[in-house]
């Protein structure tokens, strides 16, 4: 079962900051936090994670509580091409479970 | 893009026939997974590996085998295919679980009839 606590469904609309939380309160100190996109009729694509500081790369920022009992994964400037559903996942690579995901809908 | 291709894209088969899916990676990658996806489910794992001859099971690994010969193959059977394994199976492949990224393929579209 996945382990994390995310909304079924967001919307944003074109050019604004979007933030997608994220509940993973069974956390464990050796859990890393991942997010995952999938965009309409193709395969998860890798978009961050972290372990207990904020993280940034070109696609978006992640930011994690203190007591790593949530995260929020922030797109600065949403386009249409960010719809998509956006996993969050707790664990160790190699034992990804993933939930059924934010549905993140971007209106023009 | 991770060079990564599935094959056959889409497939239609009857119930009670063998079938095997294949990933196919560029990257070198030690690490393969494969994945089923079903509405209201997400991504579930099936199986994985960890080299070559090293594979396990995932969390829905009954009435599926996988094989991995060589680094940049890793393939799926389906031993008797039946309805409930109609789905869309997704191959991942990743560098080490330190690397902390999965890759995936664009998926195999599969329909038991």
């Amino acid at each position: 079962d996945a382990k994390t606590t995310q909304p079924n469904s967001m919307e944003s609309n074109e050019e604004e900051p979007v933030h997608l939380p994220c509940n993973h309160s069974t956390i464990s100190g050796t859990d890393y936090i991942h997010w995952y996109r999938q965009l309409p009729s193709q395969g998860p694509e890798y978009v961050i994670h972290g372990l207990t500081s904020n993280v940034n790369n070109r696609m978006a920022s992640l930011a994690i509580a203190e007591d790593r009992k949530s995260s929020t994964l922030i797109l600065h400037r949403a386009t249409l091409r960010d719809a998509a559903v956006y996993y969050c996942i707790q664990g160790l690579t190699d034992k990804l479970i993933f939930g059924t995901g934010t549905r993140l809908q971007v209106f023009p | 893009d991770a060079g990564i291709t599935q094959s056959p894209r889409h497939k239609v088969t009857e119930t009670g026939t063998p079938v095997t899916l294949r990933c196919h990676q560029t990257e070198n990658h030690r690490y393969m997974y494969w994945y089923r996806q079903d509405p209201g489910h997400g991504l579930r794992l099936i199986h994985y590996s960890y080299g070559v001859k090293d594979t396990d099971k995932g969390e829905v690994s009954d009435g599926y085998s996988v094989s991995r010969s060589k680094t940049e193959d890793f393939l799926l059977t389906l031993e008797s295919a039946t309805s409930s394994q109609t789905s869309v199976y997704f191959c991942a492949i990743s560098e080490s679980p330190a690397k902390n990224i999965q890759y995936f393929g664009a998926g195999t579209r599969l329909s038991v009839l």
